[in-house]
């Protein structure tokens, strides 16, 4: 069975302080890892998708990284509208389902 | 969020009605799905559907009823609600393309079973 764990469940950071959240997952055949951010009140927005092993992609002041058994996502110098939670999930050889993490939440304070 | 239209917004049932979640995509997505979301649990697929007249159960069901009768539409339907159905419902939509698979997700419809 399919498991994804994000850690830590919640992170408070001060504007400009550099950090990483963690997604640890087990699948049998990896065909996707996905990164979304969401506000509070409303739906996943889709940030990236990454597919295999060291692989990395950047947006603005995220970059995810991705080994074979975890991916991070990097925040450079945060600011206040990076607060949010954060959600990794992954796709595997068992359908097109997406099998989610529970979410780290980021707050930036000024 | 590109492209996916999920009504109602907010809705509040009494235990036993029925009642019908729209979801409507324009990006001409053959996969769409329906997700619950609660707190401490995550999203949580309910069923899915992998083109027009093709539909499939996901890890949550029991309870839940859909169809897929155009390319666009996937409604999720409630048969007899129940206070354990209160959640955040979430319809996402998908392709697979060469350079990959980007899943889109609605805006969500809050449910409040009483």
């Amino acid at each position: 069975e399919d498991q994804v764990t994000q850690s830590p469940e919640a992170l408070r950071l001060q504007e400009g302080e550099s950090s990483s959240l963690n997604c640890s997952y087990t699948v049998s055949g990896l065909r996707g890892l996905f990164w979304y951010r969401q506000d509070p009140g409303k739906g996943p927005e889709f940030l990236f998708t990454l597919y295999s092993a060291g692989e990395e992609k950047e947006k603005e002041r995220l970059k995810a990284t991705l080994t074979k058994k975890e991916s991070f996502l990097h925040i450079t110098a945060p600011k206040p509208e990076d607060s949010a939670t954060y959600l990794c999930a992954v796709n595997s050889n068992s359908g097109y389902a997406l099998n989610f993490g529970k979410g780290t939440s980021l707050l930036v304070t000024p | 969020n590109a492209g996916v239209t999920q009504t109602p917004k907010f809705q509040v049932l009494k235990t036993g009605q029925s009642m019908t979640l729209q979801c409507a995509q324009d990006m001409n997505h053959e996969y769409m799905s329906w997700y619950r979301q609660d707190p401490g649990m995550g999203l949580r697929l309910i069923h899915y559907s992998v083109g027009a007249g093709i539909t499939d159960q996901g890890e949550v069901p029991n309870g839940y009823n859909v169809s897929r009768s155009t390319t666009e539409d996937f409604p999720l339907r409630l048969l007899s609600a129940a206070p354990s159905q209160t959640s955040v419902y979430f319809c996402a939509s998908s392709t697979r393309t060469r350079s990959g698979n980007t899943i889109y997700f609605g805006e969500g419809s809050w449910l409040t079973v009483v």
